[in-house]
């Protein structure tokens, strides 16, 4: 079946600091991979998506390459701020038929000043 | 701005007593999602709205209900709530069913179960 696999949390960086969350899938086929982000008390927001291999997703400085040779997705930035502490969430959609999203368990993320 | 919204954002009900969780969007989508979070974990699928075909998710259990009165209001009834309900509830619309297309997430209501 469809699944992804994250790193586990939390992930504890200083401002400034690289980021990177890994992120790796199993499915069949062609899937559609995205990056959601959970602010505290909030519900998810789309961050960034990849809907075709070598493609690259990027947004407010997050960027994420759909590799399908290593089946991953992984989440980088460059240069982190405490204000992008928050819950990530990497996830797919298959294929074919439904559009479900299958989730990864998420990752927090803590950025200290 | 086009939106998915949620009401109320926080929902307190006492174990047994139904209540009724309330999403609404001004996206015009075509499908609408009721997800269920528990802390610290990825939001689990309970059922879906095509239009107005639902689609329950074999494991939501039948305590849990949903109307779709007209595309823009979706409303998620919970018939006799246990302590095992307490969660943030969270309503997304996607426009269509291809994968390409991404889910709109509301705030969610966090409900607490007394």
């Amino acid at each position: 079946g469809n699944s992804v696999t994250q790193m586990e949390g939390p992930v504890t960086l200083s401002e400034e600091a690289f980021l990177t969350i890994n992120c790796t899938y199993t499915a069949t086929g062609y899937p559609s991979l995205f990056w959601y982000v959970q602010y505290p008390g909030e519900g998810l927001q789309l961050l960034l998506k990849a809907t075709k291999a070598d493609d690259k997703g990027s947004n407010k400085g997050f960027e994420a390459t759909y590799r399908k040779e290593t089946t991953s997705f992984h989440l980088e930035k460059g240069s982190v701020q405490v204000s992008d502490s928050a819950v990530y969430f990497c996830a797919l959609t298959r294929n074919t038929g439904f559009q479900k999203l299958v989730f990864g368990t998420g990752t927090r993320l803590l950025v200290s000043p | 701005d086009a939106m998915v919204i949620q009401n109320p954002r926080y929902q307190v009900t006492q174990f047994g007593k139904p209540v009724t969780l309330s999403c609404s969007q001004t996206l015009n989508h075509n499908v609408m999602y009721w997800y269920q979070q528990k802390s610290s974990q990825a939001p689990k699928l309970l059922f879906h709205y095509y239009d107005k075909d639902f689609n329950n998710e074999a494991d939501t259990p039948d305590n849990f209900q949903s109307r779709r009165p007209n595309t823009s209001f979706c409303f998620l009834d919970i018939r006799s709530p246990g302590l095992g309900d307490a969660a943030m509830y969270l309503c997304a619309t996607s426009r269509n069913m291809e994968r390409t297309y991404e889910q709109y997430f509301g705030p969610g209501t966090r409900l607490t179960v007394t």
